[in-house]
């Protein structure tokens, strides 16, 4: 199957810094990425979804200033939390699809973020 | 938008033992999968299936679509089986792109 990476795979960081999420699609060529967000014991948590070269299109009530999305070519694309306090704490998830809405969507390893 | 729902939520076996789990989706759908979210957060893709029967190894699947439900089968179950599996729908119809999820089946394969 296609293979998608994320770095980092966890990171610690003091209230009020940024941090930036990489995804990676290492074999295939992602046209769409999607990011979600998972806390303990819950089910996947869409956030936004990319086109490579467009403008995000973020589900409602997320913020789009707060998680900044870039998806700049067909292998890469990031996820930059902003201003982060500690309830932006959680496991965040990307996942990459080539071609339609049809096709098998396959998902990065995740990456765990905790804000002090 | 479509709904997901997903059973047993807890399931605790013994290994070696079989089970069933079960997906029940609102709408037509043209995309569905099913994952195994594994310990450490990372989901595994064990099937693509909108429609039909599929197997590997011990798993197996199917989906029927026309009475919108879809069963993934663990036979000889062991205790790396454990975590949650998910199955994860992109309606016909509607929802754009994104695929929606259910809240999963927790698994526990005891030795």
């Amino acid at each position: 199957g296609a293979v998608v990476s994320q770095h980092p795979s966890w990171v610690i960081c003091k209230s009020g810094t940024s941090v930036k999420i990489e995804c990676r699609s290492l074999d295939f060529q992602a046209t769409t990425m999607f990011w979600y967000r998972q806390f303990p014991k819950q089910s996947l948590m869409l956030m936004a979804t990319s086109n490579e070269g467009s403008k995000a299109t973020y589900e409602q009530g997320v913020e789009k200033d707060k998680f900044l999305i870039n998806h700049a070519s067909l292998t890469l694309s990031t996820l930059t939390v902003t201003s982060a306090h500690p309830e932006d704490s959680s496991f965040y998830i990307c996942s990459a699809r080539y071609g339609s809405s049809y096709n098998e969507q396959f998902f990065g390893p995740g990456t765990r973020l905790t804000v002090l | 938008g479509i709904q997901v729902e997903q059973s047993p939520p807890d399931l605790i076996l013994q290994e070696g033992a079989n089970s069933t789990l079960r997906c029940n989706f609102s709408d037509s759908v043209n995309n569905l999968q099913w994952f195994h979210q594994n310990p450490w957060g990372q989901l595994i893709n064990l099937f693509y299936i909108p429609s039909g029967t599929k197997q590997n190894g011990r798993l197996s699947a199917t989906t029927v679509a026309t009475e919108r439900y879809s069963l993934l089968y663990i036979s000889s179950s062991q205790t790396t089986d454990s975590g949650v599996y998910f199955c994860a729908v992109r309606g016909r119809e509607t929802s754009g792109s994104r695929l929606t999820f259910g809240e999963g089946t927790q698994l526990t394969v005891n030795p």
